[in-house]
């Protein structure tokens, strides 16, 4: 089956210290992967996106994101973390390169930046 | 932000009620998107529409309906038969190879 996975719910780190967001993925042919952000009460904003290319990709806020074909992951990452980043953290991929009917989204991570 | 717009931002249904939810997007998108979440939860699809006219179920489409009579428009409404309606309600539209969001409508129970 067809899905996108986030194996932690939470995600603790301490304010200047890099961050990781990991994310696998299961989707068939080669995927398109993408990285949102949402603040409580608000919609998901687009960080950033994988579709081909260049396994690194640079997105908004200073994030980034490896692409692993090997390993079916897509981690998100952030060289020095800030408090403004405590969030929840989504990962998502739809099922085919020319299907955008549907998207399967991680179950969320929660960010949290102590200062 | 991708040009979409929600509204109300809070809205309150009475037992037996059908409530409609607005989403209007003014850059021409084609794909627009319905979806459900849930506290501590993922996004769920409720349904999708690829051009006027046409819309398709998603995962728990079962107790809304929508309507696509304009481009700009795709407003959902909850009707009574959902037993269960209390969630945000996000709506998305597809452009240039990315899925964007409006603010959501939090969709309460009176």
């Amino acid at each position: 089956a067809q899905s996108v996975a986030q194996p932690e719910d939470q995600v603790n780190v301490a304010e200047g210290n890099p961050l990781t967001v990991k994310c696998t993925y299961s989707v068939s042919g080669n995927p398109y992967l993408f990285w949102y952000v949402q603040y409580p009460n608000r919609g998901l904003q687009f960080l950033l996106k994988y579709i081909t290319g260049d396994n690194l990709v640079k997105g908004s806020y200073g994030f980034e994101a490896e692409f692993n074909k090997s390993q079916t992951s897509f981690h998100l990452k952030k060289p020095s973390a800030l408090v403004s980043d405590s969030a929840l953290y989504f990962c998502a991929a739809p099922p085919g390169v020319y299907n955008f009917n549907k998207f399967y989204f991680g179950s969320g991570t929660k960010l949290n930046v102590k200062p | 932000d991708g040009g979409i717009t929600q509204s109300p931002k809070y809205l309150f249904r009475k037992e037996g009620q059908n409530v409609t939810l607005s989403c209007e997007q003014n850059l021409n998108h084609d794909a627009m998107y319905w979806y459900r979440q849930d506290p501590g939860q993922g996004l769920r699809l409720i349904y999708y529409s690829q051009i006027v006219n046409d819309f398709q179920k998603g995962d728990i489409a079962e107790g809304y309906s929508v309507s696509r009579e304009k481009k700009e428009s795709f407003p959902l409404t909850v009707t009574s038969a959902q037993k269960n309606p209390t969630a945000f309600y996000l709506c998305a539209a597809w452009i240039q190879e990315t899925q964007y969001f409006g603010p959501g409508t939090r969709l309460l129970v009176l």
